[in-house]
């Protein structure tokens, strides 16, 4: 198993640009989420998914976008980036039952917005 | 929103020494409690996930406690090694049908040679 990955790795982007990054994994996990990790601030939510088909929005969502079609895969899209988004972005999944589960982590992307 | 706080932010411990750390949550509500490793330029991984009221779980030298009536969780490392320096989380989740897992800011480990 790969557990969950994320491309890209690194990707810098300049202001009011639009991307996506990409996040799946193959342990049949419902649950997914998205944090973003800055400098003393730990890891803050942005969005998460108890399912296929079912998003909700977590500490710090505004400017994110995601979706969840099916169980691999959770994409978070940025839509006009703003160089407040430059930030390591970690996606993790956990099998159902996420409250009391450990929550398995991607090796996260580095964006920078310029 | 969910505040987690954790203390102290940073911690500089002997090689040798035991030490621990704190973790503090809104007792309301509370399912489970979460610690995690987290070493620079790595991901972070889970320690420990805890639920009940006096829950204490332990892997090799570093260990947990759980108090939900008053809302903390310990963290123990008992003689610390060099390979104990990492970030430590703390995360509490609650019970609701909307699963969140809010994290603490975190606790940095130095351990000194």
């Amino acid at each position: 198993n790969a557990g969950v990955t994320q491309t890209p790795k690194f990707q810098v982007l300049k202001t009011g640009q639009s991307m996506t990054l990409q996040c799946a994994q193959d342990m049949n996990h419902e649950y997914m989420s998205w944090y973003r990790q800055d400098p003393g601030m730990g890891l803050r939510l942005i969005h998460y998914s108890v399912g296929a088909g079912i998003t909700d929005q977590g500490e710090v969502p505004n400017g994110y976008n995601v979706s969840r079609s099916t169980t691999e895969d959770f994409p978070l899209r940025l839509l006009s980036a703003a160089p407040s988004q430059t930030s390591v972005y970690f996606c993790a999944s956990s099998s159902s039952g996420a409250v009391y589960n450990e929550q398995f982590f991607g090796p996260g992307t580095r964006l920078t917005v310029l | 929103i969910l505040n987690v706080e954790q203390s102290p932010q940073s911690l500089h411990v002997q090689e040798g020494d035991s030490t621990n750390f704190t973790c503090s949550f809104p007792s309301s509500n509370f399912y489970a409690l979460h610690w995690y490793r987290w070493e620079t330029a790595k991901s972070p991984e889970a320690l420990f996930v805890m639920t009940l009221n006096g829950d204490e779980k332990k892997k090799g030298r570093i260990s947990a406690t759980l108090n939900t009536k008053e809302g903390y969780s310990y963290l123990y490392i008992k003689g610390s090694q060099p390979e104990d320096s990492a970030t430590y989380l703390c995360a509490r989740s609650h019970l609701n049908r909307d699963d969140k897992i809010i994290f603490g800011k975190g606790t940095r480990l130095h351990i000194l040679p």
